[in-house]
C-alpha cells in the first residue's frame, strides 16, 4: 500500500539525454510537489501542482518540465541533462490545507555522467 | 528565498543520551516542522507546530515552536539506533516548505 511512489529509483544516463520521472500517489491529496536534494542534502521545492494547475515554479531552469495528467501523477520530464543534474529527486503530495504534511515518495536517484 | 540555519551539521551520539538541535530563521513563519530522513528513503514529518511558545511532544521526542516565530528546536531523549538519520526542520509560507540543510545524527552503540 505505497501512498507515494516513484520510478525509476535509480537512473543513470549520459549528459544530453532527455529523461523523465514518474509519481503517484494514491492518498486522495490535491496537491503534489518535485523536490531537488542535493549531495549535501540541502532538499530544495522545484514545483508545485494543485488540482493539475501549476502553483509554485521556483526558479528552475526550462529544461525542466513538470507534467499533471491528473490530481494523482505529477511526472518530471528533463531535456538535454547536464552533470549539474544529479542528484536525488523526491516527489510529495498533501491537501492544499495541509501544506505541513507532505508525504514524501522514496526518491529517484539520478546520475548524469 | 527564506533561509533556515539549522545546527549541528552533524553529530555523534552515544546511546542512551539526550540530544538537541535548533533552526533559526531570518524570516517568521507561521508553522514549523521537523522531518526525518531515514538513509534511501524520503522524508517523514515528525512534529508540526502552529503556535508561538507552544511545545510538542511525539514519543521521545519534543519540539518547541520560538516566541518571535523565527526559531525552532527538537529535543530528543534517550537516544536508540533507530534515531539515526537526518533531521530537517521547515518553515511553511506561501504554501510551500523551505527546508534547513539538516542535522545529520550517527548514535555510537
Amino acid at each position: 500500500d505505497t501512498a507515494v511512489s516513484q520510478t525509476p529509483k535509480y537512473l543513470v544516463t549520459q549528459m544530453g539525454n532527455d529523461k523523465s520521472i514518474k509519481c503517484e500517489q494514491n492518498l486522495g491529496h490535491d496537491t503534489m510537489y518535485w523536490y531537488k536534494q542535493d549531495s549535501k542534502k540541502f532538499l530544495k521545492i522545484m514545483f508545485s501542482y494543485n488540482n493539475k494547475e501549476l502553483i509554485i515554479n521556483e526558479t528552475v531552469p526550462n529544461r525542466f518540465s513538470p507534467k499533471s495528467p491528473d490530481k494523482a501523477h505529477l511526472n518530471l520530464h528533463i531535456n538535454s541533462l547536464e552533470l549539474g543534474d544529479s542528484a536525488v529527486y523526491f516527489c510529495a503530495s498533501s491537501q492544499m490545507d495541509r501544506v505541513e504534511t507532505q508525504y514524501f515518495g522514496p526518491g529517484t536517484r539520478l546520475l548524469v555522467l | 528565498g527564506q533561509q533556515l540555519n539549522q545546527s549541528p551539521q552533524s553529530m555523534f551520539i552515544q546511546e542512551g543520551e539526550d540530544v538537541s538541535m535548533n533552526c533559526t530563521s531570518s524570516s517568521i513563519f507561521n508553522t514549523w516542522l521537523w522531518y526525518k530522513q531515514d538513509p534511501g528513503e524520503g522524508p517523514v514529518l515528525l512534529i508540526a507546530l502552529y503556535k508561538a511558545g507552544e511545545l510538542t511532544s511525539n514519543g521521545r521526542l519534543t519540539a518547541q515552536f520560538g516566541i518571535t516565530r523565527k526559531d525552532s528546536f527538537l529535543n530528543i531523549s534517550a537516544s536508540i539506533p533507530s534515531d539515526v538519520g537526518i533531521y530537517f526542520c521547515a518553515g511553511q509560507g506561501d504554501y510551500k516548505l523551505s527546508f534547513g540543510a539538516g542535522t545529520t545524527v550517527t548514535v555510537r552503540a
